[in-house]
């Protein structure tokens, strides 16, 4: 199965600045999704980007997309407390039916 | 409200004894999955369903089996649960496979 690693690990940041995580895969994929998982509750979807697509938008989030190098980011603007979760990216093949998640990136926003 | 529900949301079991967690979706979803979340594993798929009476396995899914009887339900089951069972768990649905998953609230098992 097709699995995300994203990057950093854990990222901290004070409430107002933008937060960048980054993901990497492994093969071809038909889109990539972007998930929050405040803590221990289910996720939450954030954002699809296909597979054709370089960037898109979503009220402060923003996902870009490189295909050939098998890398996507999410970027935060203007991040606030209520921020504070765990991100997950998930690389779609759509042959699979295995959605699969890595460990996510833990982004705390501080006052 | 479209909604995934699992049941019971908490468990605290003992090695050996049976347990089913259910799952219900009422977005007409045709497909399912089962995923477990352990700290530094991040979330692996245990069993996921295509649709009624269609399941495969996921990464993990020594120790669990599951049911696609109706397109609403898609129960996991524990026939003889071992601590290493001990994990939170999800279910999540989708309107396809390539679609937007939509996640329970999560189960919380404890096997002693």
């Amino acid at each position: 199965s097709q699995q995300g690693e994203e990057d950093p690990q854990a990222l901290s940041i004070q409430e107002g600045e933008n937060a960048t995580m980054n993901c990497s895969y492994k093969t071809s994929i038909n889109n990539l999704q972007w998930y929050r998982q405040n803590s221990g509750r289910g996720l939450v979807h954030l954002i699809l980007i296909r597979s054709n697509e370089r960037e898109k938008h979503s009220g402060r989030l923003r996902v870009t997309l490189d295909t050939s190098k098998k890398s996507s980011s999410l970027l935060i603007t203007a991040s606030r407390a209520a921020d504070t979760a765990s991100y997950f990216c998930a690389p779609n093949t759509g042959t699979a039916s295995k959605l699969t998640f890595g460990t996510g990136t833990r982004l705390q926003v501080t006052l | 409200e479209a909604q995934v529900t699992q049941n019971p949301r908490y468990l605290i079991t003992v090695t050996g004894k049976k347990l089913t967690v259910t799952c219900s979706q009422n977005m007409n979803h045709e497909y399912m999955s089962w995923y477990r979340q352990d700290p530094g594993l991040g979330l692996r798929q245990i069993y996921y369903s295509m649709n009624v009476e269609v399941t495969d396995k996921g990464d993990v899914p020594e120790g669990y089996k599951v049911s696609r009887k109706e397109k609403r339900n898609f129960p996991l089951i524990l026939e003889s649960p071992s601590p290493n069972q001990t994990s939170l768990y999800f279910c999540a649905s989708s309107l396809s496979a390539t679609g937007e998953l939509f996640f329970g609230e999560g189960s919380r098992l404890t096997v002693l």
